[in-house]
């Protein structure tokens, strides 16, 4: 079976600080899915990336990076100063590959304050 | 714009009532997905569909039922067996697994159930 573990329930920052969500997945599979989503206040879930599990590369979008490690079984979310845009739900899922569905984390709420 | 159309994005039941949440897509997508998000719990997957006319369980079906008629429609109906219903229900779709892109699901803006 899969998992995926959000340990951080609530993050509350202050505008300009860096933080890291973390996300711990656990899988049988050899080839694998991750990815993350953020889930505005509006409650759509927006996509933010997805990593194979053959690509450890580290990634960077703009203020956004992504740091896998397969040895831990992790993939956490760093944002790089942080802004009160920033605040969201944030969601780390894994794919299962017989259903071609998601399976999500209990999702991190991180509140930026101004 | 291409998208997904998920209505009422509010709706109040009563109890012993049926409702049915609409979901349409015009991506083109061959798979459709519905999701129910509970606070705290993240999202639970109710049903999934691969393909027209075929449809197979999550893993927290009891209570709900769908159809998949047309490719760009796939609705869910809440019974009245469905012991809790009050939730935030997401519908989300993905395009076929062999296309470039495949496996990102993109959600619709959800309909919030209320159980009075």
């Amino acid at each position: 079976a899969q998992k995926v573990t959000q340990a951080q329930t609530e993050i509350s920052v202050v505008e300009k600080e860096d933080v890291t969500l973390d996300c711990v997945y656990e899988t049988r599979d050899t080839t694998y899915y991750l990815f993350w989503y953020k889930q505005p206040p509006s409650g759509e879930l927006v996509f933010l990336i997805r990593r194979n599990s053959f690509d450890e590369q580290n990634e960077i979008s703009g203020r956004y990076s992504w740091n896998f490690q397969k040895s831990t079984s992790s993939f956490n979310f760093t944002i790089t100063a942080s802004q009160v845009v920033d605040s969201a739900v944030y969601f780390c899922a894994l794919l299962d590959t017989g259903r071609r569905a998601l399976t999500f984390g209990s999702g991190t709420r991180l509140q930026v304050q101004p | 714009d291409g998208g997904i159309t998920q209505s009422p994005k509010y709706l109040f039941r009563k109890e012993g009532q049926n409702v049915t949440l609409s979901c349409e897509q015009n991506l083109n997508h061959d798979a459709m997905y519905w999701y129910r998000q509970d606070p705290g719990q993240g999202l639970r997957l109710i049903y999934y569909s691969q393909i027209v006319n075929d449809f197979q369980k999550g893993d927290i079906a009891e209570g709900y039922s769908v159809s998949r008629e047309k490719k760009e429609s796939f609705p869910l109906t809440v019974t009245s067996a469905q012991k809790n219903p009050t939730a935030f229900y997401l519908c989300a779709s993905s395009i076929a697994p062999q296309v470039s892109g495949a496996n990102v699901l993109t959600f619709g803006a959800g309909s919030r159930l209320t159980v009075l």
